[in-house]
């Protein structure tokens, strides 16, 4: 059962601080998407790559947040330094060219 | 840029059908989607359909495409309590989907 991975669940920490979040997209797609998701913004686009390559990340505060694909199985977004308004639901989604996007379970982003 | 837009709220009964709307701008887009996510989920495909395509139907799932009028919709049949969640409709555009706000479906008892 081929499934988009996050890892960490959940992160709790404090302003300033350094976070980084993983993904591993399904085996065979070219396409990885960070979406940030929170109440008062709803869903929104911070960069995307096609293999491997970042195609667009006008959606990512460009002072803080850095997005990376190291391989093809592993795609990262890190917030140096992180600020409170960073809390937020995290997703990643991987599709096979311009098909649908698979979603992953989100990392839950909380800076205090 | 493309405008993509859902009723934030639709309040339903048990057993009823459930109706979600979404209106578009831009035409351009060939496969249009429906997601769902559920509290404290990831977004999981439902369904999508095809632009030259008028009607898809997959068990209690008829998605309609109305391209005249710019206008997709989801209806949901029989609405059973599992079916509580935010529905978001989604259009394909290079590469990227441009996401609507979502639909929270609301089940009444």
């Amino acid at each position: 059962d081929a499934r988009v991975t996050q890892t960490p669940r959940h992160k709790v920490t404090e302003m300033g601080q350094e976070v980084t979040m993983r993904c591993q997209p399904i085996l065979g797609h070219n396409t990885v998407f960070w979406y940030r998701q929170t109440m008062m913004q709803g869903l929104e686009l911070l960069a995307y790559f096609r293999n491997r390559a970042p195609l667009d990340d006008s959606g990512m505060p460009k002072d803080r947040f850095s997005a990376e694909m190291p391989d093809a199985t592993l795609a990262t977004l890190k917030i140096q330094p992180s600020e409170p308004r960073d809390s937020a639901v995290y997703f990643c989604a991987s599709a096979s060219g311009r098909y649908e996007q698979y979603f992953g379970p989100g990392t839950r982003l909380t800076v205090t | 840029g493309e405008d993509v837009e859902q009723s934030l709220f639709l309040s339903v009964r048990e057993g009823d059908s459930s109706v979600i709307n979404c209106t578009y701008t831009d035409s351009s887009s060939t496969y249009l989607y429906w997601y769902k996510q559920e509290p404290g989920a990831g977004l999981q495909l439902l369904t999508y359909i095809f632009s030259n395509m008028d009607m898809k139907q997959d068990q209690r799932l008829t998605v309609l495409l109305n391209k005249k009028d710019k206008h997709l919709s989801l209806r949901i049949a029989d609405t059973q309590t599992g079916d509580s969640a935010i529905y978001f409709c989604a259009l394909d555009r290079n590469y990227q989907l441009i996401w609507g706000a979502g639909t929270k479906l609301i089940i009444k008892p």
